[in-house]
């Protein structure tokens, strides 16, 4: 299966905290990505990581790429409230298509 | 710019009814994509569209479901004959070039159907 799948479907944690998600995948990649769905809402784009990156930062999120592994895993810095969300790894193989995994509800307790 | 437009954001149909969802991309974005979110599930591909082509449908229920792009307007969802397992929200994105390419998608917020 090209899905990527996220490692813990679920994380409870306190503001301040670090959060890492983990996404592994089975197929070849051209790149991978992350998006974050708060409830009821449509998904938005966090950050993209292609197969010849290992790691890639954008704010308080840390992106690295293992294609060794197959993985890759995703570091929220210093969490907030307002990151509760659920994340999705989506990934980019031979085909145009993006392929999303099942997610990963994050709660951050204020 | 405006954003990712979906409509109905709502919709409930009974069974055997037909149910059309729109989605207008955003300004000069002419890649679409269509894909379906069930409860606490993650987003299964349905169909990508470019200005009046179906480029990949491998995602598409053989029957019943059908999506196009036209030159002009939005791009449609048709849902025909509705059933209950049809019931889900449906999610449009847009990305001016290929994920090929430029990877990033941009989502609109949703048509969320409910057969009775």
């Amino acid at each position: 299966s090209q899905q990527g799948e996220e490692d813990p479907q679920a994380l409870s944690i306190q503001e301040g905290e670090n959060a890492t998600m983990n996404c592994s995948y089975k197929t070849s990649i051209n790149n991978l990505q992350w998006y974050r769905q708060n409830s009821g809402r449509g998904l938005v784009h966090l950050i993209l990581i292609r197969s010849n990156e290992r790691e890639k930062h954008s704010g308080r999120l840390r992106v690295t790429l293992d294609t060794s592994k197959k993985s890759s895993s995703l570091l929220i810095t210093a969490s907030r409230a307002a990151d509760t969300a659920s994340y999705f790894c989506a990934i980019q193989g031979g085909s145009e298509k993006l392929v999303f995994g099942k997610g990963m509800k994050l709660t951050v307790n204020p | 710019n405006a954003g990712v437009m979906q409509n109905p954001r709502h919709l409930v149909r009974r069974r055997g009814q037909e149910a059309r969802l729109r989605c207008s991309p955003m300004k000069g974005h002419s890649h679409v994509y269509w894909y379906r979110q069930l409860p606490e599930e993650g987003l299964k591909f349905m169909v990508y569209l470019q200005k009046e082509n179906i480029i990949d449908e491998s995602g598409m229920p053989k029957e019943r479901f059908s999506a196009e792009f036209p030159k002009e307007g939005p791009s449609i969802l048709r849902i025909q004959q509705v059933v209950r397992g049809d019931s889900a929200a449906y999610f449009c994105a847009s990305s001016a070039q290929g994920t090929a390419n430029t990877g990033e998608l941009f989502f609109g917020e949703g048509s969320r159907l409910t057969v009775l």
